[in-house]
This record gives C-alpha cells, sequence and structure tokens, in this order.
C-alpha cells in the first residue's frame, strides 16, 4: 500500500525553463514531507522540507508547495540546469515519531541543455 | 567529515544463502535506518536503530534482521534469500531518527540474488 505517490516516473524540461514534480499522499497523519534528489551509484541527498503548518517553503532556486486538503505537494524548481538531472523523491512522516519516512517512487529529471 | 559508508558495494549471491551488509554513520550520529529500494517501490523502511536499540521495524518478513553496535555501526542480514531481495539497501544516519532533514544516505549495497 503506497502512502506517498509520484504518479510521473520521468519528466524532461529545457534548461532554464520550469521543472513541477509532483507528488501525493494517503495518510492525514503525515505532518512533515521532504524532496531528496538521486544520482545513480549515490545514495539520495536531502533538499528541501516543509511542515504541515506552512504551505510553501523556498530555498534558492527550490520551492515547495503543499496542499493539506488536496493531499499534494510539488517541487517547483526555476530556473532549471542540466546538473538538476537526477531522480526525485518525495518523502514523508507522520505524527507518532515512529521514526521511518514513507518514500514516492521517484520522478527522473532531465534537462536538456 | 565522512561521510556514511556501506560495504560492500555490490554483492551477489544465491537464492537459499544469507548475506550481511554494513553501515558506518557520521562520527556523533546516534540513529541508524535501513531501506530497501527497487524498482517501481521506492524506498521502503526496512527498521531504524538508536543506541543499539531497535526503535521501528517495517512490514518486512522475519529473514531481515539487523543490529547496532556501540560504535553506531549498524548491520543488516537477510537470510534464505530469495529473487526478490534483489535491491539497492540504503542506510541512512542522523542524531536522533527524527531529524529527517538531517538524514544523510550512504551509497547502498546492490544485492543480486540468482
Amino acid at each position: 500500500d503506497q502512502q506517498v505517490k509520484q504518479n510521473s516516473p520521468s519528466l524532461s524540461v529545457q534548461e532554464g525553463r520550469i521543472s513541477i514534480l509532483n507528488c501525493d499522499y494517503t495518510n492525514s497523519m503525515f505532518d512533515y514531507f521532504l524532496w531528496y534528489k538521486k544520482y545513480p551509484a549515490e545514495g539520495p541527498t536531502f533538499l528541501i522540507s516543509i511542515s504541515s503548518i506552512k504551505d510553501k517553503n523556498e530555498d534558492g532556486r527550490f520551492t515547495v508547495f503543499l496542499n493539506k486538503s488536496a493531499k499534494h505537494l510539488s517541487l517547483h524548481i526555476v530556473p532549471s540546469q542540466p546538473g538538476d538531472s537526477a531522480v526525485y523523491f518525495c518523502a514523508a512522516a507522520d505524527q507518532t515519531g515512529a521514526n521511518n519516512l514513507f518514500f514516492g517512487t521517484g520522478t527522473r529529471l532531465t534537462v536538456i541543455p | 567529515k565522512a561521510g556514511v559508508t556501506q560495504t560492500p558495494r555490490y554483492l551477489i549471491k544465491t537464492r537459499g544463502q544469507q548475506v550481511t551488509l554494513s553501515c558506518s554513520p557520521i562520527s556523533g550520529h546516534r540513529s541508524v535506518s535501513w531501506y530497501q529500494q527497487t524498482p517501481g517501490q521506492g524506498l521502503q523502511f526496512l527498521f531504524e536503530y538508536f543506541s543499539e536499540t531497535q526503535r521501528n521495524k517495517g512490514n518486512f518478513p522475519g529473514r531481515f534482521s539487523g543490529r547496532q553496535f556501540s560504535n553506531s555501526r549498524s548491520e543488516m542480514n537477510v537470510s534464505t534469500l530469495e529473487l526478490g531481495d534483489s535491491a539497492l539497501y540504503l542506510c541512512a544516519s542522523s542524531l536522533e531518527g527524527t531529524d529527517y532533514y538531517g538524514y544523510t544516505f550512504g551509497s547502498g549495497t546492490r544485492l543480486t540474488v540468482v
């Protein structure tokens, strides 16, 4: 039972344009969300996060939006750069403090120069 | 500072065998979590250890086990390997386990079961 879903396995974007990666979740107990970036042969690295008390968090070119009523979050990358080409995972943590993250299946972003 | 080190990087085993994977966390990190990554399933939580105690376990069969040593290094063991256990196994270390933004992942161990 996949509680965090990324329905787009892949996305291609021209360099300089906006990349929008989407993520949906089903568990209303999730209260903290993160995006990770993964290059081949490396582990995921933390990119940006958002708490459920916010609806937006920005860090440089990266912005995460959270719509709690729709149980949906998105990651915007503006402008997209070739070095952003990677697999992006969204992840969620719940209020029980169970010390584990629930991950989506990932979206492979390709930024075309 | 040194990152999270996982050994070995690659492993090929035969069905029915057992395997032990190792994870050395960042110095000072007391929490180590293990995840299995397979195509189409994303990362699935296996278990988390903190100060040598398993605090949480995911929905995996008892063939998957782990432990943590006093220096915070962790091992996971898979017994009676099945073809479906072929995956990338990732560990992540953090200070407390609940500081998710502070998770640092290793590069993983790629296990192939033939």
